[in-house]
Parts: C-alpha cells; sequence; structure tokens
C-alpha cells in the first residue's frame, strides 16, 4: 500500500520559514494536499492540489510537489501557525495520509 | 456551510454503532463524502468514501468488512455503519467532503463524534 511520511517534528523562530516534506514513491505524479490541525479541533485544508490556497488561507502558506516529495512552506511563521500539520495524496480510490508534523514556533 | 455528526458513544468490543453527519449550506448530491478517523494521541486516518451518487464505496482495509459507508441525498445526511467493533477502533470519527477536483482535497470537516470502544 502506499505511503506518505513526515517528519514528527519541526520548530521555527516568529517571522523565519518552515518548511514540512512529505515524501512518497513519485508523489509528484499525484496531487498533494495539507491540513492544519490546533489541538481539539477538526482539521483545515490549507492547500489542496500541489499548490493552490482554499479562500480564507493566509498568502504565507504556500506548496510544491515534485519528484518524491511535496512540501509544505510557512513563510513568516507566526505563533498561532503552531499545530499538526498532515500532508495527504489520493491512490487508486483509496485516501492516504502523512503521519503528521508538529510544527512548534518558539 | 456546514457537516455535523452524531451517533458516537461507549460500545463494548463486538458491539455496533451507527454514526450520522448531517450536511447543510452545499448541494450534498453533488460530492464524494469520506469519513476519517483519529485514535487519541494519534494522526489522521481515511476510513472510508462514497461516490455523490452512491453507487461506489470504499474502505481501509482495517474496517473492511465491519462497517459499511452510505448516504440518504433526499435527507442530506452521510452514515457509517460499524459492525463487530474493537478496542482499535476507537476514536474520533469525522466526515468530510471532497472537493471535487482531481486530487480529492477535504474542504469541509465536521466536528467529530466520539466512539469508544471499551468493556
Amino acid at each position: 500500500s502506499y505511503e506518505l511520511t513526515q517528519p514528527p517534528s519541526v520548530s521555527v523562530s516568529p517571522g523565519q520559514t518552515a518548511s514540512i516534506t512529505c515524501s512518497g514513491n513519485n508523489l509528484g505524479d499525484k496531487y498533494a494536499c495539507w491540513y492544519q490541525q490546533k489541538p481539539g479541533q477538526s482539521p483545515v485544508l490549507v492547500i489542496y492540489q500541489d499548490t493552490k490556497r482554499p479562500s480564507g488561507i493566509p498568502e504565507r502558506f504556500s506548496g510544491s510537489n515534485s519528484g518524491n516529495t511535496a512540501t509544505l512552506t510557512i513563510s513568516g511563521t507566526q505563533a498561532m501557525d503552531e499545530a499538526d500539520y498532515y500532508c495527504q495524496a489520493w491512490d487508486t480510490s483509496t485516501v492516504v495520509f502523512g503521519g503528521g508534523t508538529k510544527l512548534t514556533v518558539l | 456551510v456546514q457537516l455535523l455528526e452524531s451517533g458516537g458513544g461507549l460500545v463494548q468490543p463486538g458491539g455496533s454503532l451507527r454514526l450520522s453527519c448531517a450536511a447543510s449550506g452545499f448541494t450534498f448530491s453533488s460530492y464524494g463524502m469520506r469519513w476519517v478517523r483519529q485514535a487519541p494521541g494519534m494522526g489522521l486516518e481515511w476510513v472510508s468514501g462514497i461516490s455523490a451518487g452512491g453507487g461506489s464505496t470504499d474502505y481501509a482495509d482495517s474496517v473492511k468488512g465491519r462497517f459499511t459507508i452510505s448516504r440518504d441525498n433526499s435527507k442530506n445526511t452521510l452514515y457509517l455503519q460499524m459492525n463487530s467493533l474493537r478496542a482499535e477502533d476507537t476514536a474520533v470519527y469525522f466526515c468530510a467532503k471532497d472537493d471535487g477536483l482531481s486530487g480529492h482535497a477535504f474542504d469541509i470537516w465536521g466536528q467529530g463524534t466520539t466512539v469508544t470502544v471499551s468493556s
């Protein structure tokens, strides 16, 4: 079965750029999306179709996907961006999530 | 645009439960729908999906043969029938709307309903 791998944790200083990776076999041939989840809340879609931002998502969130790796980039990271982030892809009618990355802003 | 789950609770191992997800604010019958769960302290796990018309369904291997997804487009409601429940099914269950685009992102999520399987 298809698998997506994320680093368990990423740390970033306020105002700096955070990058969270998601690795999977030929992931660049599929569409990747990203969700943000804060404690006790439901996930929120922040990037879809590799690079697109839903309405209401700040411009500091961006995405890319090539080769075996998709990347979520948060520019000018703010304290409010501290959360768990999950990548997701669609593989032959099944949905695959990465294991999640805890972003710490310190 | 809203999804509201219900039906969670405490159930003994081997028991059954039916979850519901009431949709509002969008044309429910036009979109695929999914169930996703999250065990305590763990990540997201896709459980099941159903096409807009209900004619096509998919399941994670972990629930295949035990769970059944269905929908009633006349009632704007999604269901998940869960049988032969196990301790490892304990989780918050979210329903989510497929965005209908290539890539199948989930653009709307419910607040979740908690299922606890324990004796």
